[in-house]
């Protein structure tokens, strides 16, 4: 059964800093990963998916690696800002392309300081 | 662009009751599933939908029945509530092809006391 981690569990830091949120999963075997982004209250918005033929993927501020054969990914916030406060969730496919659904991780709780 | 639209926002239910939690997107969306969101244990799939007339379960459906019988629409039903059923209830959809992400919509808040 596919098992996601996510380390740490919570993050404080002052504006500006580059951080790292980072990612395992237990069955190497994926399709693909994606990283969401969850606002109190509110529902997932999908940040970056990568595939599993990809390392990178880039969005802004906001770079995602992958590394499947060690069961790992990364999120890399570049210049961090008050409004990237948010909880941070990765997810894989329970099996082959995600027809059946993703498994999640329970998320990083990221807190930007001004 | 509404996407994926939930209601209600919040809701209170006794023990016993029973509810339809409605769910309906606009993107011509395939797949749609529900999950549900507790505090400190992530979220977990309660049923999945791959097309209209096709439902299968996720892993944590029981206490839960859905239907699908248009693209548009997938809604949860919840028979007897039981306390333990007090969650945030999300509805997802993505595209019938691999490698597309998943849109969510706001959730459900549900309480049963």
């Amino acid at each position: 059964k596919q098992e996601v981690t996510q380390i740490p569990a919570a993050l404080s830091v002052p504006e500006g800093e580059n951080l790292v949120l980072n990612c395992s999963f237990t069955d190497s075997a994926i399709y693909n990963l994606q990283w969401f982004r969850q606002d109190p209250g509110k529902g997932l918005t999908s940040l970056l998916l990568i595939q599993s033929s990809q390392r990178e993927q880039t969005s802004g501020r906001l770079n995602a690696s992958l590394d499947k054969s060690s069961g790992r990914s990364t999120l890399y916030i570049a210049a961090s800002q008050p409004g990237d406060s948010a909880t941070y969730l990765c997810a894989v496919p329970y099996s082959g392309g995600g027809a059946d659904g993703l498994t999640f991780g329970k998320g990083t709780h990221l807190i930007i300081q001004p | 662009n509404a996407g994926v639209t939930q209601t209600p926002k919040f809701r209170i239910l006794k023990i016993g009751q029973s509810m339809t939690l409605q769910c309906a997107q606009d993107m011509n969306h395939n797949y749609m599933y529900w999950y549900r969101q507790d505090p400190g244990m992530g979220l977990k799939l309660i049923y999945y939908s791959v097309g209209a007339g096709i439902t299968d379960k996720g892993e944590v459906p029981n206490g839960y029945n859905v239907s699908r019988s248009t693209t548009e629409d997938f809604p949860l039903r919840l028979e007897l509530a039981a306390p333990s059923q007090t969650s945030v209830y999300f509805c997802a959809s993505s595209p019938a092809t691999y490698n597309s992400p998943l849109h969510f919509g706001n959730g459900t808040r549900l309480t049963v006391t």
